[in-house]
């Protein structure tokens, strides 16, 4: 069965330093992969969509890199800031538009 | 852009009364709306996907006569739960996706059945 796995329920990091977010998944050819961030109470918001065939991509602080070989996502944030801390969902996303999302990392990031 | 508003953000009701719940896409065209609900500390729980048009398709075990989804513009998705009761409190999140890849989310609905 398909299984998505982030790494660690929770990931305390430094102000200024860099977060690194994984997701694993086994047994699914995603077509595309999505990350979002939540906080307490509220929806996902969208952050990155990557393509099967794109190794990386960035938005400002993000970065994003999608190996279909490892089957394995990286989310990076460079020069967190306390802002940053939220829940970071990773999401599977087929030909359909249809999600299967992992259970989340929880970022805490210290002042 | 991308932008999916949900209205109302906090329902509370009285056991046995519908809800309504609306998800509106802002920007774009949404031939594709989910509805999710998601427990405390839990992972989102797909419950039904509709387009346009056509009838919700609803995932195992989500009762289709509890949950009513309307989705009849390309705007425009409802999800009534009729009946409701205090099992049915949860957090409520509807998502859009348009012809381009990828789901874009509301902001979700607080229900709290008494």
């Amino acid at each position: 069965s398909q299984k998505i796995e982030q790494n660690s329920e929770a990931l305390n990091i430094q102000e200024g330093k860099t977060a690194t977010l994984t997701c694993n998944y086994t047994n699914y050819s995603p077509a595309y992969l999505q990350w979002y961030r939540q906080d307490p109470g509220r929806g996902p918001v969208f952050l990155l969509l990557i393509r099967e065939n794109e190794k990386e991509k960035r938005k400002e602080r993000l970065k994003v890199t999608f190996d279909t070989t490892l089957k394995q996502s990286l989310f990076h944030i460079t020069a967190s800031q306390p802002a940053d801390s939220a829940t970071y969902l990773c999401a599977l996303l087929n030909a359909g538009n249809m999600l299967t999302f992992g259970g989340g990392t929880r970022l805490m990031v210290k002042p | 852009g991308a932008v999916v508003s949900q209205h109302p953000s906090r329902v509370i009701c009285k056991s046995g009364t519908s809800v309504k719940i609306e998800c509106r896409s802002l920007d774009f065209q949404a031939t594709t709306m989910f509805w999710y609900r998601q427990f405390p500390k839990q992972s989102l729980m797909l419950m039904a996907t509709s387009n346009e048009g056509s009838k919700a398709t609803y995932e195992q075990g989500v009762e289709k006569d509890k949950f009513l989804i309307n989705h009849a513009s390309l705007t425009l998705s409802t999800l009534t739960v009729t009946s409701a009761h205090p099992e049915d409190s949860s957090f409520y999140i509807c998502s859009a996706s348009g012809r381009a890849p990828g789901q874009f989310f509301g902001p979700g609905t607080r229900l709290t059945v008494l």
